[in-house]
């Protein structure tokens, strides 16, 4: 079983749809997750972190906690063609908080 | 403020062969990661420092990897000998332990290619 898992794509949304990405984990010791950016040939960016179960919103992006289910998502409103990338889920170790554990990443096509 | 900088961006060999790459984290930065990103795959922690302490070096194939970071700055990883499972970029991190949002900061990679 994969400690963090994505389905790795691609996803394919119109411009100005919703994109719904998710992400499961395996440690239910996990404390923080994180959702990261990547540009083809680029490296990964932080776009979004989540501590507590519920949402957390920032702009167009929300991302999703569910404990109890080990689930992860991130919403992308309004999805714009340079929101096309791969989104790598992350999750710190629950033995070492400042280790990252990263997901295989999903793949978004944004069409115009 | 200066990003994560790394050194060569590309490198390619021929298995057998040795290579090293070098890292400069951001200033005051005293975690220091090493993933590993095979294409179509997410990184994979090589070795984590802090300050010049190993932290994590779990999934670091010990009988041809090796790291390390002298004084607590920058980072050397070196691969000897290289295998073709080897190509792949990778990818050196910093964060600060202070951080709140525990968000690594990632250099822009030195991919290997391994022939």
């Amino acid at each position: 079983q994969k400690e963090v898992e994505q389905n790795s794509g691609p996803l394919s949304v119109p411009e100005g749809a919703i994109a719904s990405l998710n992400c499961t984990y395996s440690d239910r010791g996990s404390q923080s997750f994180f959702w990261y950016r990547q540009y083809s040939g680029k490296s990964p960016e932080l776009i979004m972190f989540i501590y507590s179960n519920g949402d957390k919103e920032d702009g167009r992006f929300t991302a999703q906690l569910n404990k109890a289910s080990q689930y992860v998502s991130l919403l992308i409103r309004d999805s714009q063609p340079s929101d096309s990338a791969t989104y790598l889920c992350a999750r710190s170790s629950s033995s070492n908080t400042g280790k990252l554990i990263f997901g295989q990443g999903t793949t978004l096509q944004v069409k115009p | 403020e200066a990003g994560v900088a790394q050194s060569p961006r590309y490198k390619i060999i021929e298995k057998r062969q040795s290579v090293a790459f070098w890292c400069n984290p951001i200033s005051g930065h005293a975690t220091l990661y090493w993933y590993q990103q095979i294409l179509g795959q997410g990184p994979k922690l090589l070795i984590q420092f802090q300050n010049n302490g190993v932290v994590d070096d779990s999934q670091l194939p010990k009988d041809r990897f090796s790291a390390e970071r002298l004084k607590g700055v920058d980072s050397t990883l070196k691969i000897q000998p290289a295998k073709l499972e080897d190509s792949a970029v990778y990818l050196c991190a910093s964060s600060s332990k202070a951080s709140y949002t525990g968000e690594l900061f990632f250099g822009e990679g030195s991919r290997l290619t391994v022939l």
